[in-house]
């Protein structure tokens, strides 16, 4: 049972350049979210989705796009990669939403020159 | 609006010390309250949550966590720490009910667990 799995673990990009992270979940849970980890920020919820087709904003979404086209996948891309990027993403999906609770993936370390 | 803080971004004890790590939260009405753990280049996982009922949980490896509405506090202890409790610790908070609908995390506090 994989849980959530995260592709790639790492990736440098200069800035400009543009990158999709994908996130996958075999648990055929409803809710998946992207959020980014920072030093001393603890993490900050980038982009949601509540069920297939469906995506909303969430702290911090500037610079960033998402798409849900199939339940099992979150995508979040990032159309032209700035430094301020450079951070941990981390993927997680719960079963019904923001009182259950939320699996994560090992993250993706993302560096931005 | 919502927040959670956690007192003291690094905390280290010895291994067989009491672990106490302090989250509170800001609402008037409480939220739904978890403690997450991440070990080193992993992702969080859940080490117990609150949402009704008994205000002392137990969660994994030993931890538990009592909820006090009067104080919008809900405190991670361990009787004894073990050198595996090295990691950092993440409190959440969820809003209860409400149009906004999100787990917002506290900055998170590292544990360092000496021999």
């Amino acid at each position: 049972n994989a849980g959530v799995t995260q592709t790639p673990k790492f990736r440098v990009l200069k800035t400009g350049q543009s990158m999709t992270l994908l996130c996958a979940q075999d648990m055929n849970h409803e809710y998946m979210y992207w959020y980014r980890q920072d030093p001393g920020m603890g993490l900050r919820l980038i982009h949601y989705s509540v069920g297939e087709g469906t995506t909303a904003k969430g702290e911090v979404p500037d610079g960033y796009n998402v798409s849900r086209l199939k339940k099992q996948n979150f995508l979040l891309g990032l159309e032209s990669a700035a430094p301020s990027q450079t951070s941990v993403y981390f993927c997680a999906s719960s079963y019904q939403g923001w009182n259950t609770e939320a699996f994560f993936g090992q993250g993706t370390r993302l560096t931005v020159v | 609006a919502q927040s959670v803080t956690q007192l003291g971004s690094h905390v280290s004890v010895s291994e067989g010390a009491l672990v106490l790590l302090r989250c509170n939260y800001s609402s008037s009405v409480p939220p739904y309250l978890f403690w997450y753990v991440q070990y080193p280049n992993q992702g969080l996982q859940l080490l117990l949550k609150y949402t009704t009922g008994a205000t002392l949980v137990k969660g994994i490896n030993g931890f538990e966590a009592e909820f006090k509405k009067s104080e919008t506090s809900f405190h991670l202890t361990k009787p004894s720490a073990h050198m595996s409790d090295a990691a950092e610790y993440f409190c959440a908070v969820s809003p209860v009910g409400g149009a906004t609908n999100k787990l917002i995390f506290g900055t998170g506090t590292l544990l360092a667990v000496q021999p």
